[in-house]
């Protein structure tokens, strides 16, 4: 199952919304999941099964969608969340795939 | 707390092999499956394998079996990933990630920078 993502960058102000899509080639229901990567760190779990927020994660983020599109929502962004967004997709558990990345950076 | 501990920095010439390390503290070592994934310079993350599931068919991803073995040490919480025939595109860094109940990956290790040079 390929993902892709749109758009693979962006630039964005502190207090923007900021919208994030990811699209599978095929129907995954809801089985996805948003990792937030800052440089030279390991990915961070954002978002679980395309909607559920993990504990910790600021309310901010948001996920939504099923089936082939979804979306990751910043509602406001802050100075911490620049970084790169990736999204996963475990339908073909353990077969894993990951989307090539969203990098929000300073506008 | 939860924690992956990953071995050191290494650096290899082609055709050799690399042996990464992974221990895992602050939960019950067995109760949870340990992935490996790595991401090359630049790139996005490639998932790589899975230790240990035998049920569910091939652990490994395609493009890695013949070269990828896993293995645990149950004693010292360690799980590694030894990866052969290195090649210059094996240049990466290289995670362990626990599996959590759901399937997603809520804990990292801090990476493995694998540098395959001759």
């Amino acid at each position: 199952i390929q993902l892709t993502q749109s758009p693979s960058s962006l630039s964005a102000s502190v207090g923007d919304r900021v919208t994030i899509t990811c699209r599978a080639s095929q129907g995954i229901s809801s089985f996805l999941a948003w990792y937030q990567q800052k440089p030279g760190k390991a990915p961070k779990l954002l978002i679980y099964a395309a909607s559920t927020l993990q504990s910790g994660v600021p309310s901010r983020f948001s996920g939504s969608g099923s089936g082939t599109d979804f979306t990751l929502t910043i509602s406001s962004l802050q100075p911490e969340d620049f970084a790169t967004y990736y999204c996963q997709q475990l339908n073909s558990y353990p077969l894993i795939t990951f989307g090539p990345g969203t990098k929000v950076d300073v506008k | 707390q939860v924690q992956l501990v990953q071995s050191g920095a290494e650096v290899k010439k082609p055709g050799a092999s690399v042996k990464i390390s992974c221990k895992a503290s602050g939960y019950t070592f067995t109760s949870y499956y340990i992935h490996w994934l790595r991401q090359a310079p630049g790139q996005g993350l490639e998932w790589m394998g899975i230790f240990e599931r035998t049920d569910i068919g091939t652990p490994y991803a395609q493009k890695f079996q013949g070269r990828i073995t896993m293995s645990r040490d149950t004693s010292t919480t360690t799980v590694y990933m030894e990866l052969s025939s290195l090649r210059s595109e094996d240049t990466a860094v290289y995670y362990c990630a626990r599996e959590d109940t759901r399937g997603y990956f809520d804990y990292w290790g801090q990476g493995t920078l694998v540098t395959v040079s001759s």
